[in-house]
């Protein structure tokens, strides 16, 4: 199993342009999140979903939207890059039900300039 | 509203010596707390869990955790600490948000081991 993985690993946008973090995970969780890292502001929720075709806004969703067509895959939009959104992003995933573990994958660092 | 405080954003130790990163949480409900490791580039990965029973909780390289629900505390530690264990570890405690679980995470603690 190769858990979860994302693409790209790092990226540099314009402010403006738009792109695509994209997440996979081949342990058929349902659930799957994604999080924003900031230094010193641990990890917020941006968007999450609980099964294919179901997504809903986590804490910080503005300027971000996501899509969940298949239980693999989870891709996490930005349309309009602004330097706010400089951060590391984290997609996880889990089983569902009670309070198991996530699952996370390694991180897309993006810069916004 | 749930919510996780980590008292210390850096911790500097030495090899060999022993370490404690602190956690208060604040919850009406159940509490269910983790802590994960974070190594440099890398995503996070589960250390241990607390969801019932013991209230000494043990997890991978040769870290524990006591939760007291009296204090509201759930702090990790490890009696030696080894160059390795340099990374960023976050407590976070679960909650359910809008239906679904989710994790609230502190703000992290930086450990650093000096040789």
């Amino acid at each position: 199993n190769a858990g979860v993985t994302q693409t790209p690993k790092f990226r540099i946008l314009k402010i403006g342009q738009s792109m695509t973090l994209q997440c996979t995970q081949d342990m058929n969780h349902n659930y799957m999140y994604w999080y924003r890292q900031d230094p010193g502001m641990g990890l917020k929720l941006i968007y999450y979903s609980v099964g294919a075709g179901i997504t809903d806004k986590g804490e910080v969703p503005n300027g971000y939207n996501v899509s969940r067509s298949t239980t693999e895959d989870f891709p996490l939009r930005l349309e309009l890059a602004a330097p706010s959104q400089t951060s590391v992003y984290f997609c996880a995933s889990r089983v569902a039900g009670g309070h198991e573990t996530q699952y996370f994958g390694p991180g897309t660092r993006l810069l916004v300039l | 509203a749930q919510s996780v405080t980590q008292l210390d954003s850096q911790v500097p130790v030495f090899e060999e010596a022993p370490v404690e990163l602190r956690c208060n949480y604040s919850s009406s409900v159940s509490v269910y707390l983790f802590w994960y490791v974070q190594y440099p580039n890398q995503g996070l990965q589960l250390l241990l869990k607390y969801l019932s029973g013991s209230t000494l909780v043990k997890g991978i390289n040769g870290f524990e955790a006591e939760f007291n629900k009296s204090q509201t505390s759930f702090h990790l530690r490890k009696p030696s600490v080894h160059i390795s264990d340099t990374a960023e570890y976050f407590c976070a405690v679960s909650a359910y948000y809008q239906g679904a679980q989710k994790l609230v995470f502190g703000q992290g603690t930086r450990l650093t081991i000096n040789p």
